[in-house]
């Protein structure tokens, strides 16, 4: 069975500083989608930022990047000059492709200090 | 109304009340999803509809019903709940679903507590 692990409940730091966050996964499958969503406290879940397992390249979507480590099964979020917007609840997923089944980590809740 | 929104946002019910939740979208998208976010939990998929037919069931007990009369609504009925069931409930919805990667778009979620 897939599993997702976040390992750091929570973390924090400081507005325009750089923060990392950890994920990694267990699967036997060769071919899965990898996510990062953000959860602020409105609840709204959205989504940060997708990698495609067969994609050597890390995605990048502004300030947010991956390292997507597949031998490895590590799936880190970096959030560069961090913003106090950015103050939320991260959850790591992922899903098999032709599933639709997303699996998501306990999240990590990050702190963004002014 | 834009995305998918849920009604209500707070719930509260006795173990013998009988209540639904709503979901509807409004992104003219083929798939949707309940899941179910509790304290300290990773969030757990509960059910999968996919053209209005239920794809997936995680093993959810009886006493959460689901209902798709459509691709744009989805309803979870409850009825004899356990204080354990309280929770956020989150839908979310895609274009299509099983067959390949589509984005999940989430509603705000029901603050469900069960007394």
């Amino acid at each position: 069975a897939q599993t997702v692990t976040q390992s750091q409940p929570e973390m924090s730091v400081q507005e325009a500083e750089t923060v990392t966050l950890s994920c990694t996964y267990d699967t036997s499958e060769s071919d899965y989608y990898l996510f990062w969503y953000k959860q602020p406290p409105s609840r709204q879940m959205i989504l940060v930022i997708r990698q495609e397992a067969y994609k050597q390249q890390n995605a990048t979507e502004n300030r947010f990047s991956v390292n997507f480590q597949k031998a490895a099964k590590s799936f880190s979020l970096k959030i560069s000059d961090s913003q106090l917007g950015d103050a939320a609840m991260y959850f790591c997923a992922y899903m098999a492709s032709n599933t639709g089944k997303l699996i998501f980590g306990q999240g990590t809740t990050l702190q963004v200090k002014p | 109304e834009t995305g998918v929104t849920q009604t209500p946002r707070h719930l509260v019910m006795g173990m013998t009340n009988k209540k639904s939740l709503k979901c509807e979208q409004h992104l003219g998208h083929n798939a949707m999803y309940w899941y179910k976010q509790s304290a300290k939990k990773p969030l757990e998929l509960m059910f999968v509809y996919n053209f209005k037919e239920q794809t997936e069931n995680n093993s959810v007990p009886s006493r959460f019903s689901p209902e798709c009369p459509n691709s744009s609504h989805l309803f979870l009925h409850l009825h004899t709940l356990q204080p354990e069931d309280s929770a956020l409930y989150l839908c979310a919805s895609s274009q299509g679903g099983g067959s390949s990667y589509n984005e999940q778009f989430f509603g705000p979620g029901t603050r469900l507590t069960v007394l």
